[in-house]
């Protein structure tokens, strides 16, 4: 069973950068077809896809925050890692990594529990 | 860029069926997988390709879609599907989530 783990700072400033780092157990990020991506959940809002990437470095963002995010992925240490420029308040949410696996079409089949990253001075 | 519109709100008697639907122009013809987030858990798909349970989600979840809307229905409804569901289709390459629907068990 693949299990995915968020981890990172919890807070951070305003306009600094959030980063983040998604630990993948239970399978490979080096195999299959699969794609690795973020999404996040601001409090009482809806969820919102940030990106994701291939294991090969290929990557598609959200237009609206395409400016400000890199998605990028090591496979040797089988994580993914997520870093959001000129942070502000509006970015104040849950992030969650998960899968995304190819099976006709593409879903999200294993998720994290999601890490809460507050952005405040 | 493509909207998904969802009730914000639903309530169910325990027991009974309740239909949660996603609208979106041509919705049809795209597939849509749907997900349920419960506080302090991984979020879990439960439908994918529009009406496809993935393994251990239980047959009480069914999913369907034509025209501008597609309907995830949960029948017999138990305390335990009290949750948010949100619907999910890709626009090119670009993840689109539904705006989301919070189910309340009676």
């Amino acid at each position: 069973q693949v299990q995915l783990q968020e981890s990172g700072p919890g807070l951070v400033k305003p306009l600094q950068t959030l980063s983040l780092t998604c630990t993948v157990s239970g399978g490979s990020i080096n195999s299959g077809s699969n794609y690795w991506s973020w999404i996040r959940q601001p409090a009482g809002k809806g969820l919102e896809w940030i990106g994701r990437i291939h294991k090969s470095g290929t990557t598609n963002y959200n237009p609206s925050l395409k400016n400000r995010v890199t998605i990028s992925v090591d496979t040797s240490k089988n994580q993914f890692s997520l870093n959001l420029t000129s942070v502000t308040a509006a970015d104040t949410a849950v992030y969650y990594c998960a899968r995304v696996t190819l099976l006709g079409d593409w879903f999200f089949d294993f998720w994290g529990r999601g890490t809460l990253v507050t952005v405040s001075s | 860029s493509y909207e998904l519109t969802q009730p914000l709100s639903l309530s169910v008697a325990l027991g009974q069926t309740a239909r949660i639907t996603c609208g979106g122009h041509n919705i049809g013809s795209k597939n849509v997988n749907w997900y349920q987030l419960r506080p302090g858990q991984a979020p879990a798909l439960v439908i994918y390709r529009d009406s496809n349970r993935p393994s251990g989600i239980p047959e009480r979840f069914s999913g369907s879609n034509s025209g501008n809307t597609a309907t995830l229905t949960i029948s017999r409804a138990q305390a335990g599907d009290e949750a948010e569901y949100y619907c999910q289709m890709w626009d090119s390459d670009t993840g689109v989530f539904g705006t989301g629907t919070k189910v309340t068990v009676l």
